[in-house]
């Protein structure tokens, strides 16, 4: 159990496009989702927290007008990385928490590269 | 703040021990330790919840000192697939923050 599915893996764009991640619980639902990022060599960043049904609260220094969150179920939350430019160029990785636990569950990571 | 984890780095033969420190400047709610191999997902290892907790399986355990906002991760009797980075994280509460990192490396 407790298995979380972050898709895509690994995605390639040009600069000034927008990226979408998906992060999804399988078998548990998650009233809490979330997003790290992780530069090599470096410590997972948290950017945001996103609540179900409601905004999601960002790090200090995380822009929430370019990194968009969206916590639409129980299952899903959704990161849009707006205008994407090199220096956006990471490791991206969502977890899980079962509603009521205490436990984080990590997707696999999307590994973003800008080109 | 990001808790501070020491050692950065540690290189050990199979079947040597390590031990792992996590110190926090702020109060602790809840520790949680987890082992990331490189390009993978964090892998949960353990959660300690309250303060004096001690945990382990197998040959990996952790302790938790609520009132020196410190925790310690204690490996015994190293394997090759202990190999990796391992993280603490703080709750402060209802978010987790990770540590800095620690490097471990175990050769045959």
């Amino acid at each position: 159990g407790a298995v979380v599915s972050q898709h895509p893996s690994r995605v390639i764009c040009k600069s000034g496009t927008s990226v979408k991640i998906e992060c999804r619980s399988l078998d548990f639902q998650a009233t809490t989702m979330f997003w790290y990022r992780q530069f090599p060599k470096q410590s997972l960043m948290l950017m945001a927290t996103s609540n179900e049904g409601s905004k999601a609260t960002y790090e200090q220094g995380v822009e929430k007008d370019k990194f968009l969150i969206n916590h639409a179920s129980l299952t899903l939350s959704t990161l849009t990385v707006t205008s994407a430019h090199p220096e956006d160029s990471s490791f991206y990785i969502c977890s899980a928490r079962e509603t009521g636990g205490n436990i984080q569950y990590f997707g696999a990571g999307t590994r973003l590269s800008v080109l | 703040q990001q808790p501070v984890q020491s050692p950065q780095a540690v290189i050990l033969r199979e079947g040597e021990d390590a031990v792992i420190n996590c110190s926090s400047s702020k109060a602790l709610y809840s520790v949680h330790w987890y082992r990331q191999k490189h390009g993978e997902a964090p892998v949960f290892l353990m959660i300690l919840l309250k303060g004096g907790e001690q945990k382990g399986h197998d040959k990996i355990s952790a302790s938790f000192n609520e009132k020196k906002q410190q925790s310690s991760l204690y490996l015994t009797a190293s394997q090759l697939s202990y190999s990796g980075t391992y993280f603490c994280g703080t709750t402060p509460p209802d978010k987790l923050i990770f540590g800095t990192g620690t490097r471990l490396q175990v050769f045959p």
